[in-house]
């Protein structure tokens, strides 16, 4: 157990569907992030909540919005989307603090399948 | 941001000590240095943070040198479950939520 929950592990859904990945931090941290890791490419920063405010949103295409209703909690929200987004979400957490940052903790992940 | 490179890939056996390199030559004053260990289908964990010299945990040493251009991850004697991708991050303190991986370091440990 990670300290940092994210659901579904796994999803496979068609381009006109609308789905919602979850995740969960049990670690007090005040920072959350997405992650999208595809095959053979670095992982890529999506979005950035410090504090429940969204302070970093990378270029991401519309059909990706995320909502962060408390600092536990962050969800992905998915809709229209194309097979090039099958990938690997990934959702972290950190203790962000004028000294720095110690570190993210990450989940496990969801493998997306775009059909 | 501070650009790193690191070797795309590196054999071991198990029992070796690995020492991985990462190159981050526009390191910024403010910059933390990061390490995360990654296996398939699995979000990073994190292994080691320093800023300058050295620093050692549990599972690894963090070298880095006065001109903090570079850092060495060391693994000391590692087993056929420390085969993984290896990541070096460089933070910049002041702009803390601002961490990009790079293509990693594939580790494979042979028997």
């Amino acid at each position: 157990e990670t300290g940092v929950t994210q659901t579904p592990r796994h999803l496979v859904m068609g381009m006109t569907n609308k789905k919602s990945l979850k995740c969960e931090q049990h670690l007090g941290h005040n920072a959350m992030y997405w992650y999208k890791q595809s095959a053979k490419k670095p992982l890529e920063l999506m979005f950035v909540y410090n504090f429940k405010e969204q302070t970093e949103n990378n270029s991401v295409p519309s059909r990706f919005s995320p909502e962060c209703p408390n600092s536990s909690h962050l969800f992905l929200h998915l809709h229209t989307l194309q097979p090039e987004d099958s990938a690997l979400y990934l959702c972290a957490s950190s203790q962000a603090s004028s000294t720095g940052v110690y570190g993210y903790t990450f989940g496990s992940g969801t493998r997306l399948t775009v059909v | 941001l501070a650009k790193t490179t690191q070797p795309i890939s590196m054999d071991s056996y198990e029992g070796q000590e690995v020492n991985i390199t990462c190159s981050h030559n526009n390191i910024a004053t403010n910059d933390y240095i990061t390490w995360y260990q990654q296996f398939p289908s699995q979000g990073p964990r994190f292994i080691i943070q320093g800023y300058k010299t050295k620093v050692t945990n549990e599972v690894a040493s963090l070298f880095i040198p006065a001109d903090r251009k570079s850092s060495t991850l060391s693994l000391p004697r590692v087993s056929l479950s420390d085969t993984a991708v290896y990541y070096c991050l460089v933070g910049d303190q002041n702009n803390f939520n601002k961490f990009y991986f790079g293509s990693g370091t594939k580790l494979n440990v042979k028997p």
